[in-house]
């Protein structure tokens, strides 16, 4: 079956980076996407790797290893404003987005 | 601006009623899927429209139809909803279903069933 997993929960202090891991498991790879999602609100495009390494975005930047199933996203300088949910999703060879779960953010003052 | 419209932002049915949600995009996308969010879990994907192609998902309910009249409008029909379709249904488009092509979401419809 295919799988993404990335924790559940994570807690960080204002002013301070975080990562947010994620592996997965998938019938083929065509991509891998994080979203950004606040509670009660519609998920949001942050990021899309494709191929190995890392793509860096102002204060967020995403990092793919393929051959090890695996990607994070870094948060640098978190902002209240940062927390939400974090969805890692791969599209599979079907072009089918399988999606984790989410990671829910915390951010402390 | 280019965006996707759901319509209604908040939906309460009673348990048996058909409901009717509505999503209109302005970003003239050739795709247009369906999602159902549950609290803390991963959206599920219900269906998609490939331009008027259809593509329904193996587990989604019969419960569950969907209709795209024209690029811009999609709807999604909930027969006889059950308490256990009580959640965010979310509406996103993509330009192409390739693999750099994100998806867009609406703001979703949550949907109360009482």
């Amino acid at each position: 079956g295919q799988n993404i997993d990335q924790p559940t929960e994570m807690t960080a202090t204002e002013g301070a980076i975080v990562q947010i891991n994620c592996t997965y498991q998938t019938s083929g790879f065509n991509g891998l996407f994080w979203y950004q999602q606040h509670a009660g609100e519609a998920p949001t495009f942050l990021s899309y790797n494709v191929l190995d390494g890392l793509e860096e975005k102002g204060r967020f930047s995403s990092f793919l290893s393929r051959s090890k199933g695996y990607s994070y996203l870094l948060l640098k300088e978190l902002q209240m404003k940062d927390s939400a949910s974090y969805l890692c999703a791969v599209k599979d060879s079907n072009y089918q987005l399988i999606w984790g779960a989410g990671t829910k953010l915390i951010i402390k003052p | 601006d280019a965006m996707v419209i759901q319509n209604p932002r908040y939906q309460v049915t009673q348990f048996g009623k058909p409901v009717t949600l509505s999503c209109s995009q302005t970003l003239n996308h050739n795709v247009m899927y369906w999602y159902q969010q549950k609290s803390s879990q991963a959206p599920k994907l219900l269906f998609h429209y490939y331009d008027k192609d259809f593509n329904n998902e193996a587990d989604t309910p019969d419960n569950f139809q969907s209709r795209r009249p024209n690029t811009s409008f999609c709807f999604l029909d909930i027969r006889s909803p059950g308490l256990g379709d009580a959640a965010m249904y979310l509406c996103a488009t993509s330009r192409e279903r390739g693999g750099s092509d994100e998806q867009f979401f609406g703001p979703g419809t949550r949907l109360t069933v009482l």
